[in-house]
């Protein structure tokens, strides 16, 4: 069976530092791959989304960026955070278009 | 373009009582629709799912009918539980362009014993 893991659970940074978030999908091959973001009593809002290694492509101009340095990782950086950047960040994959999407337990991210 | 809105929530409901969370849909061509839940703290996970026109999908005494007619994709349960307590997001594929799902606002649900 497939799962998706993410890390940190939680992280807690200040304003100008750097940001590096993790996810890794296990069970499956070749998964679009996906980060959203979602602030506190809102909806969720798609950030980046990958169908291939090194293929990201960008949803929301921002400070953040996104990598797929292999099949099964994707990972959320950004290089000085803004307190803007506080919230949920989800991960999450899917086998392909027009399929469902399957979440990540998230990262807790609060930008002090 | 492609959108989703659900009912404006918070929504409050008895231990027992019946459930219907509205959601309605605008899409080009023939989407597939889904119903995720998230409880606090948690990522979304997926309850249900319908991939055409008049299926139903169901998942732990939820079901929601696709309608086309009425471009619509309501959330129904019979007796709610405390449990059931969580934030309710429906969401559409996208057919055409990039491979997203499109979700809408999400709808707090509390349930009270």
């Amino acid at each position: 069976s497939q799962t998706i893991h993410q890390w940190p659970a939680t992280l807690v940074q200040p304003v100008g530092s750097p940001l590096s978030l993790e996810c890794t999908v296990e069970g499956t091959s070749n998964p679009n791959l996906y980060w959203y973001r979602q602030a506190a009593g809102r909806g969720l809002q798609l950030l980046f989304y990958s169908v291939g290694i090194g293929q990201i492509s960008s949803e929301v101009p921002q400070n953040l960026s996104a990598s797929r340095p292999q099949d099964r990782q994707f990972i959320l950086s950004s290089k000085k955070l803004l307190l803007s950047d506080s919230g949920f960040y989800l991960c999450a994959w899917s086998p392909g278009s027009n399929y469902e999407q399957y979440f990540g337990p998230g990262t807790r991210l609060t930008v002090t | 373009g492609n959108s989703v809105t659900q009912m404006e929530g918070p929504v409050t409901l008895s231990e027992e009582a019946f459930l219907t969370i509205n959601c309605t849909y605008t899409a080009t061509g023939y989407p597939s629709l889904f119903w995720y839940v998230q409880y606090p703290g948690e990522g979304l996970q997926l309850l249900l799912k319908a991939t055409k026109a008049d299926d139903k999908g169901s998942n732990k005494g939820f079901e929601a009918t696709y309608r086309k007619e009425t471009t619509s994709f309501h959330l129904e349960k019979g007796s709610v539980q405390v449990s059931d307590s969580a934030v309710y997001f429906c969401a559409l594929s996208r057919i055409q362009g990039a491979q997203k799902l499109v979700f809408g606002q999400g709808t707090r649900l509390t349930i009270n014993p």
